[in-house]
C-alpha cells in the first residue's frame, strides 16, 4: 500500500520570499504520479503541479516547482515569490500506474496537508 | 469546457434521512472518483467508477453508502440513514482514460447532519 507523509502541519513565510513544503512517499511500485493541490478557505481543490515517476526533469508551473528526488522518495513543492493569496492548505498526493504498459490509473492517496500562511 | 460539476454545494439532512450527492465529470472523462474530507483532515478515497462499473470500492463504508455511474447522467453517491459522523465535505474527481496527470476535482458538497 502506498503512503504520503507531510511532516509540516503549518508553515509561515514572508510575502515575496520562497517556501518549500515537504512531501515524502512510500511505494514499491515503479510507475506512479505525484500531485500537489491547494485548498483555500473556500474549500475547493485546485491542481498545482504533476510529476511522473519517469519524468527526468523536475516539473514547473509558473511560480510552482516540484523538487523530485526519486532515490529519497521525496516530492517537495517550492513556491517562489510568495503572495498573500497563497495562504491555504496544501496537499501532496500520489497515484499508481498499473496495467499493461502503465496505462491503468486509479485513486489518489493524500497526505495530511500543510497549512501555509503568508505574512505581509 | 465546464469542469467537474457537483451539486448541491451544501446539503443539510436530519439524522436518519437519505443524502444524494451528484457529480457530472468533465467532458471526455470516463472515470469518476469520490473522496471524503472530515474536518481538519486530508481527503480519503471512497470509490472509483467507470460507466456502469464499480472499479474500486475499497474505501467505501460497508453499510449505508453506495455509488453508481449510469450509462446516462451523473454519478451519484448515496448515503442512507445518515448519522452525525457522516458530516463532511464530499469531493468528486474525474479523469480521462490513459492519462496519468489529468485529474480534476469538483468544488465539493458539504454535508451537514443535524
Amino acid at each position: 500500500a502506498q503512503k504520503i507523509t507531510q511532516t509540516q502541519p503549518g508553515m509561515f513565510v514572508q510575502e515575496k520570499e520562497a517556501v518549500t513544503l515537504d512531501c515524502t512517499y512510500d511505494t514499491s511500485d515503479q510507475s506512479y504520479g505525484l500531485f500537489w493541490y491547494k485548498q483555500p478557505s473556500s474549500g475547493e481543490m485546485i491542481f498545482l503541479i504533476y510529476q511522473g515517476s519517469y519524468d527526468e526533469q523536475n516539473a514547473t508551473e509558473g511560480r510552482y516547482s516540484l523538487n523530485f528526488q526519486k532515490a529519497r522518495k521525496s516530492a517537495n513543492l517550492v513556491i517562489s515569490a510568495s503572495q498573500l493569496g497563497d495562504s491555504a492548505m496544501y496537499f501532496c498526493a500520489m497515484r499508481l500506474q498499473g496495467g499493461a504498459g502503465g496505462t491503468s490509473y486509479g485513486k489518489l492517496t493524500f497526505g495530511q496537508g500543510t497549512i501555509l500562511t503568508v505574512h505581509p | 469546457n465546464a469542469g467537474v460539476m457537483q451539486n448541491p454545494r451544501h446539503l443539510v439532512r436530519r439524522r436518519g434521512q437519505e443524502a444524494r450527492l451528484r457529480c457530472s465529470p468533465m467532458k471526455g472523462h470516463s472515470h469518476v472518483y469520490w473522496y471524503r474530507q472530515l474536518p481538519e483532515e486530508g481527503l480519503k478515497f471512497m470509490v472509483y467508477l467507470q460507466k456502469e462499473n464499480i472499479i474500486d470500492e475499497s474505501g467505501m463504508p460497508k453499510e449505508r453508502f453506495s455509488a453508481e455511474f449510469p450509462k446516462e447522467g451523473p454519478s451519484i453517491l448515496r448515503i442512507q440513514q445518515v448519522v452525525r459522523g457522516d458530516s463532511a465535505a464530499y469531493f468528486c474527481a474525474s479523469s480521462p482514460p490513459n492519462r496519468g496527470d489529468g485529474y480534476t476535482f469538483g468544488s465539493g458538497t458539504r454535508l451537514t447532519v443535524v
